[in-house]
């Protein structure tokens, strides 16, 4: 059965911490893997990794996939109290038809 | 803001009842998905359409049912509404044309309470 199984569940911070979600994956097909991010309501997209970019960066967040370990991380670094939120993973899986599966998410809770 | 809309924003209704969910894609996406977040299932699959066409099924139940239409706006319709229906239902469009970096953009979704 395909599953996306993210950790941990939920974590509290102090600001200017940093913090590593991880994302693990046993799916067929295997596309790509997304990070997003919800808040108060729809996920709003952060990365993409496939195979042939296996790393992306933008500000403080920072994401690595690896492959052989089936696995992802997402990295936060000097944690602000807006990262606040449900962290989503999910997986394309769906060969031409781009299905997603998500996992249940870690939620984020950045103290000031 | 994503370019997805949907509406409408809320939506309270009685079992037994029928609603209809409406979603708007992003200028030139060709595909739309559904989704259901619910407390205890996370974000699951229902069904994906691409240019009015349907192309994949997820989770959905028979008592539900969408469509496509020559705009490219869809619409989800669920029938015979129970209380575990009551969830957030999310459309999502992308582009779709096979690229592996295809992406899904979400709306701001439709909470859907069943009394």
């Amino acid at each position: 059965e395909d599953k996306v199984v993210q950790s941990p569940l939920s974590l509290v911070v102090h600001e200017g911490d940093t913090v590593t979600l991880n994302c693990s994956y046993e799916v067929t097909n295997f596309r790509s893997l997304l990070w997003y991010k919800q808040e108060k309501k729809a996920p709003t997209f952060l990365f993409m990794l496939t195979s042939s970019g296996i790393e992306k960066k933008s500000g403080r967040l920072s994401s690595i996939l690896d492959k052989k370990e089936l696995s992802s991380i997402l990295n936060i670094t000097a944690t602000q109290t807006g990262d606040s939120a449900i962290y989503l993973c999910a997986v394309n899986y769906g060969g031409a038809t781009n299905k997603l599966i998500f996992g249940t998410g870690t939620l984020l809770a950045v103290q000031p | 803001d994503s370019g997805v809309t949907q509406t409408p924003k809320h939506l309270i209704t009685a079992t037994g009842q029928r609603v209809t969910l409406r979603c708007s894609p992003r200028s030139g996406d060709l595909s739309v998905y559904w989704y259901q977040q619910s407390l205890d299932q996370g974000l699951q699959f229902l069904i994906q359409y691409y240019n009015g066409e349907e192309r994949a099924k997820g989770n959905i139940l028979e008592r539900f049912s969408a469509q496509q239409f020559p705009d490219l706006h869809s619409e989800l319709n669920l029938s015979s509404l129970e209380l575990g229906d009551s969830a957030l239902y999310f459309c999502a469009s992308s582009v779709a044309r096979g690229q592996v970096t295809d992406t899904q953009y979400f709306g701001p979704g439709t909470r859907l309470t069943v009394l």
